[in-house]
C-alpha cells in the first residue's frame, strides 16, 4: 500500500505569493492533517480535515487555509507569504476519526520564503 | 491544557549502550502518549503508543516505553544503541479536548550515536 505522499517536495517562493500544497492519503483514510515544523517553533498542528470537514484548527492567522476533496485528498494554502513562513509543511493520514489511530505521515514539503 | 516536556534535547550514546529519552506529560485526562523519530530529510515515523491497554508499551526496533502516572512519565529506552538509532525523536501528546487527531508535540531530542 503506498504511504502518503506530498507534492512537491520543495518550493521556493517570494514574500506577498501564495502558495498551495498537496497531500494524498494512504488509501482508505479519511483524516488528514497539516503540520508546520520549524527550528524555532517545533511541530506545531495546523489543521485537520475529516469528510472534507475541518475539525480542528491551530493557532495561525487566516493566510493558512485549507480543504479536502471527496478522494480524501487535502490541499493547504498559504496566502501573502511572509519569511517567517519558511518550513517543513508535513501531512500526516489516518483511517478514521478516534485520536488513538495511528497517524502517518508524508516526507513534506520543504517551503522557502524569499 | 495537554502538553509534553522532553527534558533533553541532546543525547549522545556510544553504539551498544542502552539509550534514555525522558519525556514528561501534563493532561487533564488520561492521555493517548506517542513516541515518533525523524531521521534527516524524512517524515516522522511512529515508534510506539500508549492508549491506557497496558502501561509497558513496546515499539519497533526494539524500543519500549513506560507509562507512569504518578510521575506523570514516558520515558523511550533501548537496551542497546546502533548507529541507525541517530535522529530525532519526538514525545506526543493527543489533545483529546481539542478534538480528535491533534497531537501536540514535544521540543524533540536529538540522538547520536557514536562508534
Amino acid at each position: 500500500k503506498a504511504g502518503v505522499t506530498q507534492t512537491p517536495r520543495y518550493l521556493i517562493k517570494t514574500r506577498g505569493q501564495q502558495v498551495t500544497l498537496s497531500c494524498s492519503p494512504i488509501s482508505g483514510h479519511r483524516s488528514v492533517s497539516w503540520y508546520q515544523q520549524t527550528p524555532g517553533q517545533g511541530l506545531q498542528f495546523l489543521f485537520e480535515y475529516f469528510s472534507e470537514t475541518q475539525r480542528n484548527k491551530g493557532n495561525f492567522p487566516g493566510r493558512f487555509s485549507g480543504r479536502q476533496f471527496s478522494n480524501s485528498r487535502s490541499e493547504m494554502n498559504v496566502s501573502t507569504l511572509e519569511l517567517g513562513d519558511s518550513a517543513l509543511y508535513l501531512c500526516a493520514s489516518s483511517l478514521a476519526g478516534q485520536d488513538y489511530n495511528e497517524q502517518f505521515f508524508g516526507p513534506g514539503t520543504r517551503l522557502t520564503v524569499l | 491544557a495537554q502538553s509534553v516536556t522532553q527534558l533533553d534535547s541532546h543525547v549522545s550514546v556510544s553504539e551498544g549502550t542502552p539509550v534514555l529519552l525522558r519525556c514528561n506529560y501534563s493532561s487533564s485526562y488520561s492521555p493517548s502518549l506517542f513516541w515518533y523519530v525523524q531521521h534527516p530529510n524524512k517524515g516522522l515515523q511512529l515508534l510506539l503508543k500508549y492508549t491506557s491497554a497496558a502501561t509497558l508499551v513496546k515499539g519497533i526496533n526494539g524500543f519500549e516505553a513506560e507509562f507512569k502516572k504518578s510521575e506523570t512519565s514516558f520515558h523511550l529506552t533501548k537496551p542497546s544503541a546502533h548507529m541507525s538509532d541517530a535522529a530525532e525523536y519526538f514525545c506526543v501528546v493527543s489533545d483529546q479536548a481539542g478534538g480528535y487527531n491533534k497531537l501536540i508535540f514535544g521540543a524533540g531530542t536529538r540522538l547520536a550515536v557514536h562508534p
